[in-house]
Formats: structure tokens, sequence, C-alpha cells
């Protein structure tokens, strides 16, 4: 069983839908990720959070919308998104500061855009 | 920014064969993970290694952080080894970043 937790496995959605991705780490980590993996791309960097704080926002399409409400939940907001963005979701956590950790992944949301 | 090489791209053997899987780094890192991503895209941590050796079962890594590299060891190779394995950067700073390489897709055939 993960420590990260990711909902739903599986989503497809038309490009007028709003839909969202969610995230929850029972591991106690300070920091959470964001990852998009696209079929033969690396994982690209989408947002990281710290202590709940939006710290790094990678050049992402407004489109996409992160929320972290407290250290354990994170969302991704999904609105009006394109075929293109069709791609493996994966949320991280980890421990940052005193005591850093290795970061652990969840198991993905697989999303087709239709 | 930093940049992170994985070779071979590709590899295929067979069952039993040992394998050496490359990472390089072009800027220092704070720590390295690999990991391995299973078919239905799990990745799955094998080391957190900034520097040394480190075993566990067939799997071994080494990382030298002062020639900015590390490689992961695959010893007889089983077919549930098949997979991407990615090598990934920990860059600590005023936001902490992980940068993966392109992986490494290993085939192992029976």
């Amino acid at each position: 069983e993960t420590g990260v937790t990711q909902t739903p496995r599986h989503l497809v959605m038309g490009m007028t839908n709003k839909k969202s991705l969610k995230c929850e780490q029972h591991l106690g980590h300070n920091a959470m990720y964001w990852y998009k993996q696209s079929a033969k791309k690396p994982l690209e960097l989408m947002f990281v959070y710290s202590l709940e704080e939006r710290v790094e926002n990678n050049s992402v399409p407004s489109r996409f919308s992160p929320e972290c409400p407290n250290s354990s939940h994170l969302f991704l907001h999904l609105h009006t998104l394109q075929p293109e963005d069709s791609a493996l979701y994966l949320c991280a956590s980890s421990q940052e500061g005193q005591g850093r950790t290795e970061a652990f992944f969840g198991q993905g949301t697989r999303l087709t855009v239709v | 920014g930093i940049q992170v090489e994985q070779s071979p791209p590709d590899l295929i053997l067979q069952e039993g064969a040992n394998s050496t899987l490359r990472c390089n780094f072009s800027d220092s890192v704070n720590n390295l993970q690999w990991f391995h991503q299973n078919p239905w895209g799990q990745l799955i941590n094998l080391f957190y290694i900034p520097s040394g050796t480190k075993q566990n079962g067939r799997l071994s890594a080494t990382t030298v952080a002062t020639e900015r590299y590390s490689l992961l060891y695959i010893s007889s190779s089983q077919t549930t080894d098949s997979g991407v394995y990615f090598c990934a950067v920990l860059l600590y700073s005023s936001a902490s970043k992980i940068i993966f390489g392109s992986g490494t897709r290993l085939s192992i055939r029976p």
C-alpha cells in the first residue's frame, strides 16, 4: 500500500468539462508535487507546494489550477482542457527542511481528453 | 537548468543476465533517487542515494557525486524487472525540485 493515494485512477473528460484530481499523503510530509508524464516524454514538474504554499509553477497553462488546503491534500482542478493534455498525472510528497526524506509517488491518474 | 541524461534508452536482455544503467547529471545536486515505473505507471522507489553504494537484493546503486554520475546494477534479471527505470536528482533551493531523466526502458525476455 502506497503512502500517497491518487483518485481517480482513470478519467475521461470532454474539452468543456471541469474535473479535479485528488492526492492524499499519509506520510506526514510537508511538500507535495504534481508531475505530468506524456507518452514518449520525460516527467515534467508542474507545481510544488511547500508548507501549503505554492513555491513553484513551472509555466503551466491556467487551465490547470492546483489547490493545497492542508499538508496532506493536493488537488489539480482541470477546465477546458485540450487533447494534448491527455497524460499520466503523478502526485508526490517529501519532507523538506531538517529531516529531509526521499520523495514518494502515488499510482497516478491516467487522463484522456476527448 | 540542470540536465539529467540516462543511458542506454532501451535495453533488451535474456532472463538471468546482468545490466548496468547509467545516469549523468550536469551540475551539483543535493540528492538522487532511482525509480522503477511498472506497467501501470506507478513509480516504485528503489534507492535514495546522494553518494556511495547501496544494495537491496539483486539491485545495487552507486553514486559518485564529485563526478556527477550514478549507476544502477541489476543482477540475475527476472521478467518482473521489465519496465522503465528513472533517475531523478533532487535540488534543494527556494523550492525543492525533483528533475527526472528520460529513463531506460528495460525488457527482460524469458
